[in-house]
């Protein structure tokens, strides 16, 4: 399968515990972006990526949020002190160039206990 | 105001009807415009990508409006395959990040 990847598909943790998530995305893509979803919303964004450089975060993107893609690669996000707010579907997605379609992964689903 | 607005709906229709969905966006210099599909609890999967002259893929027609700042699809013959959330999708001037609107919900009933 040569779709984007995500892993964990789901991810159960205790409120105040770090978890993070990895992002695969198309092999030939080098633009990536993190979305978040919740029931009955559409996907809201996170952050994006050209190769290594993060050139967008949005507002959403608390202290406790941090994405990093070092090798222009595979992407992580990682999650600190997690709350239950932070119960959401975790989406990324690749696109071959700007302005152009992404195509998302399965996404990892996390829930806060 | 939210950068892309749409009914939530749900939109019940029978099959093989035809239903029209809109959506509106803000940034008036938006530039790429798309409509995705997202079945329950899978990822969202591109459906169209929305030109200025309109294009269409089979059963599916999508328009674009600039002076009017909206975007719709038109689904015709609908079937019971077509049941979705159909997602509007508009990429803001100076922005390279999608942004969603918060879906129509579509039932087509047997």
């Amino acid at each position: 399968d040569t779709g984007v990847s995500q892993d964990p598909r789901h991810k159960i943790t205790k409120r105040g515990q770090n978890v993070t998530f990895r992002c695969d995305p198309i092999s030939e893509h080098n633009r990536l972006y993190w979305y978040r979803q919740t029931l009955g919303q559409g996907p809201e964004f996170l952050t994006y990526f050209q190769n290594e450089a993060q050139l967008e975060k949005s507002r959403l993107l608390s202290d406790r949020f941090s994405a990093e893609r070092p090798k222009g690669s595979f992407s992580t996000l990682e999650i600190q002190r997690t709350e239950q707010g932070d119960s959401a579907m975790y989406l990324c997605a690749s696109s071959l160039e700007d302005y152009t379609e992404a195509f998302f992964g399965q996404g990892t689903r996390l829930t806060v206990v | 105001r939210k950068e892309v607005e749409q009914d939530p709906g749900p939109f019940n229709v029978p099959e093989g009807a035809t239903v029209a969905f809109n959506c509106t966006y803000s940034n008036s210099a938006s530039q790429s415009f798309f409509w995705y599909r997202q079945d329950c609890r899978k990822e969202p999967k591109l459906l169209m990508s929305v030109y200025s002259s309109g294009n269409e893929d089979g059963r599916f027609t999508a328009q674009l409006n600039r002076a009017s700042q909206y975007i719709s699809l038109l689904i015709r013959d609908s079937k019971l395959s077509d049941s979705a959330t159909y997602l509007c999708v508009v990429i803001p001037a100076g922005r390279r990040a999608l942004t969603f609107g918060s879906g129509t919900r579509l039932q087509v009933q047997p």
